[in-house]
């Protein structure tokens, strides 16, 4: 079964530090995103993605953030000045259409970042 | 304001324990429902989804959920739990841009 791969599965960073974090979607999406789950809080949207423009971003994603899809197969989240309250697991998800597909996202495993 | 609450943060079960996990939405337009699983160290895994049709959907591995209109709730059961659903469960639902807005989340343990 296609995966979403997400690389590093931890990272820690010392505060004020760029940090990428890195997702290889499936191979025949289109549709790319990014959540993240503050320890202990809900699983928050923060960007979507298509047709190498962002779709759609939430209040959280401010100028610190940015996506890219640098070689047509990796979908990366670049934080320029990490924050402590940025230390969250951060998932990313593909999806072949927007329309309500019966497998609907695919969720990557996720990234643990620490900031300190 | 859409929102979707789940007031269990933590459940503790004995094996072979029947599972409802509350689930309950704030949404005026028309509601798409999920239910993901996280296992742990893995990620998060669709267990069953409402679009439409029947109210109640049966998902993998036994799970099912009731979608009620009147009451703006999804609630997730199981009759029989076992120590592999040990995991970490996720209501949500597809906002009209197709963005998830998940829930809080359920821990749930199951005891051997």
């Amino acid at each position: 079964e296609p995966e979403v791969t997400q690389t590093p599965s931890h990272q820690v960073t010392q505060m004020g530090q760029e940090v990428i974090l890195r997702c290889v979607p499936i191979s025949n999406h289109l549709y790319f995103y990014w959540y993240r789950q503050i320890l202990g809080q809900k699983v928050e949207f923060l960007v979507s993605f298509y047709n190498n423009e962002i779709s759609e971003k939430s209040e959280i994603f401010d100028d610190q953030f940015s996506v890219e899809r640098p070689d047509g197969s990796n979908f990366t989240l670049k934080i320029r000045s990490t924050k402590l309250e940025d230390s969250a697991m951060y998932f990313c998800a593909s999806s072949e259409s927007r329309a309500l597909t019966p497998a609907g996202y695919t969720f990557g495993s996720g990234t643990r970042l620490t900031v300190v | 304001a859409q929102s979707v609450s789940q007031h269990n943060h933590h459940v503790i079960l004995s094996e072979a324990a029947s599972l409802e996990l509350g689930c309950n939405y704030s949404y005026g337009g028309t509601v798409n429902l999920f239910w993901y699983v996280q296992y742990p160290g893995q990620h998060l895994q669709l267990l069953l989804k409402y679009f439409s049709g029947d109210p109640l959907v049966k998902g993998i591995k036994g799970f099912e959920a009731e979608f009620i209109k009147s009451k703006f709730s999804f609630n997730l059961r199981k009759p029989s739990v076992q120590w592999s659903d040990t995991a970490e469960y996720f209501c949500a639902f597809l906002d009209s841009s197709y963005k998830l807005i998940f829930g809080s989340g359920t821990r749930l343990l199951v005891r051997p």
